[in-house]
């Protein structure tokens, strides 16, 4: 199974600075079938980006996903009030899907 | 409008099984597979399986199919290595079960349900929570 490891586990940021969350993976993905989630409590997560830099539809310009092989990331500008959270990277590459464990987005 | 709707919360007793329902409305059915997804408290998320249909399609679905569990029933499944032999998914009409045997207290959790077709899993059900106690 493809492992998925984030960075940071925590990123402590201010509204209208930008974030970039880092995911790796134990082996290549294929296709590079990378996607992004952000969660908030109480809330199933959202799709944010699909095949490492697609947005997910009504998602703000703002995000953005980039990588391939075994790095990717996803990077948040100008970030907003509602944007502090949790956001999850997966796989989706292998018949095995797997998700990392998370980075928490808190406000400074 | 599509949704995945899913069952209220649940309570069950160790060694217990459990069968939750994902009802899909408002898209066409076959088009999309079916992840279960579960999240302990405080955790993160865990990928337990998927359910996708049979027949012809996309070289995705084909390698889905060839490794296909026998288990599955009517449609294909694929489940994670650490449920396997405790997690079955089955599909009736346009809902997708997800049963899982032999509860402990490690099972507590929300359990979510979400639709895939090879660009992320863009829509999820509301989550089922369970909790598992004597």
């Amino acid at each position: 199974d493809i492992a998925l490891t984030q960075s940071p586990g925590t990123l402590s940021l201010s509204p209208g600075e930008r974030g970039t969350l880092s995911c790796r993976a134990s082996q290549s993905v294929s296709n590079n079938y990378v996607a992004w989630y952000q969660q908030k409590p109480g809330q199933p997560p959202r799709l944010l980006i699909f095949a490492a830099s697609s947005r997910a539809t009504d998602i703000p310009d703002r995000f953005s996903g980039s990588g391939s092989g075994t790095d990717f990331t996803l990077t948040i500008n100008k970030l907003e009030p509602e944007d502090f959270g949790m956001y999850y990277c997966q796989q989706y590459g292998s018949s095995i899907r797997t998700f990392g464990p998370g980075t928490k987005v808190e406000m400074k | 409008q599509v949704q995945l709707r899913q069952s209220g919360a649940a309570m069950k007793k160790p060694g217990a099984s459990l069968k939750l329902p994902c009802e899909a409305s408002g898209y066409k059915f076959d088009a999309y597979s079916i992840n279960w997804v579960r999240q302990a408290p405080g955790q993160g998320l865990e990928w337990m399986g998927i359910w996708t249909h049979r027949g012809p399609g996309s070289s995705y679905r084909k390698k889905l199919e060839a490794m296909m569990n026998p288990r599955s029933g009517g449609g294909s499944a694929i489940y994670a290595q650490k449920f396997q032999g405790r997690v079955t998914m089955t599909r009736e009409m346009s809902t997708v079960y997800m049963e899982l045997t032999g509860l402990t207290s490690e099972d507590t959790a929300i359990y979510y349900c979400a639709r895939e077709e090879g660009d992320g899993m863009d829509v999820w059900g509301q989550g089922t929570t369970v909790t598992v106690s004597s």
